[in-house]
């Protein structure tokens, strides 16, 4: 089925460790978003892509990298994790700006820093 | 700034009850509206929308009118059922960048 997938779903990592969450769409969409969700705050933006070769920040941007080489990925760094950073992670694509359909979104990656 | 303010919950109901979860927001311009549905263990799925004042947003039975005169974008069922049970989120979409921002999202609990 045509969407947005997340690697992995779920993960472990000790502080101070690296990873790197994977965001893959088929879709042919312009635009990438990275979100974490906490409890009680809803979902907030950390970085996000207009296309393939370009990132920018969002409203929670510290500690996290992102790259977008490929149009269809969109890859989300922690490069030191902390325990702050545990969270549910959700990728999501749209087709560009004022897209009137939304977004499409991934199932997420839980993450837990220890 | 933009932001959006859903009512608190949880919130919990009998099936067949009636349901209103409260959406507000401030926005410069003219901002589309939106409600998401996260089902247990899932990611968000786009519920409803509306692009402009006085849009009627509708599917599976919910509901949401665009008021921009109370900047109020809520959301109705006439019946919930127990399969309704999620957490949903309001959010708006501006011009700039394309980016969405959600409320806090409100948990529907429906009891058999």
């Amino acid at each position: 089925n045509a969407g947005v997938t997340q690697t992995p779903k779920f993960r472990v990592l000790k502080t101070g460790q690296s990873m790197t969450l994977l965001c893959a769409q088929d879709m042919n969409h312009e635009y990438m978003y990275w979100y974490r969700q906490d409890p009680g705050m809803g979902l907030r933006l950390i970085h996000y892509s207009v296309g393939e070769g370009t990132t920018a920040k969002g409203e929670v941007p510290d500690g996290y990298n992102v790259s977008r080489l490929k149009k269809q990925n969109f890859l989300l760094g922690l490069e030191s994790a902390a325990p702050s950073q545990t969270s549910v992670y959700f990728c999501a694509s749209s087709i560009g700006q004022r897209s009137p359909y939304g977004y499409t979104f991934g199932s997420g990656t839980r993450l837990t820093v220890v | 700034g933009n932001s959006v303010t859903q009512m608190e919950g949880p919130v919990t109901l009998s099936e067949e009850a009636f349901l209103t979860i409260n959406c507000t927001y401030t926005a410069t311009g003219y901002p589309s509206l939106f409600w998401y549905v996260q089902y247990p263990g899932e990611g968000l799925q786009l519920l409803l929308k509306a692009t402009k004042a006085d849009d009627k947003g509708s599917n599976k039975g919910f509901e949401a009118t665009y008021r921009k005169e109370t900047t109020s974008f809520h959301l109705e069922k006439g019946s919930v059922q127990v399969s309704d049970s999620a957490v949903y989120f309001c959010a708006l979409l501006y011009n700039q960048g394309g980016k969405l921002i959600f409320g806090q999202g409100t948990e529907l609990s429906v009891k058999p």
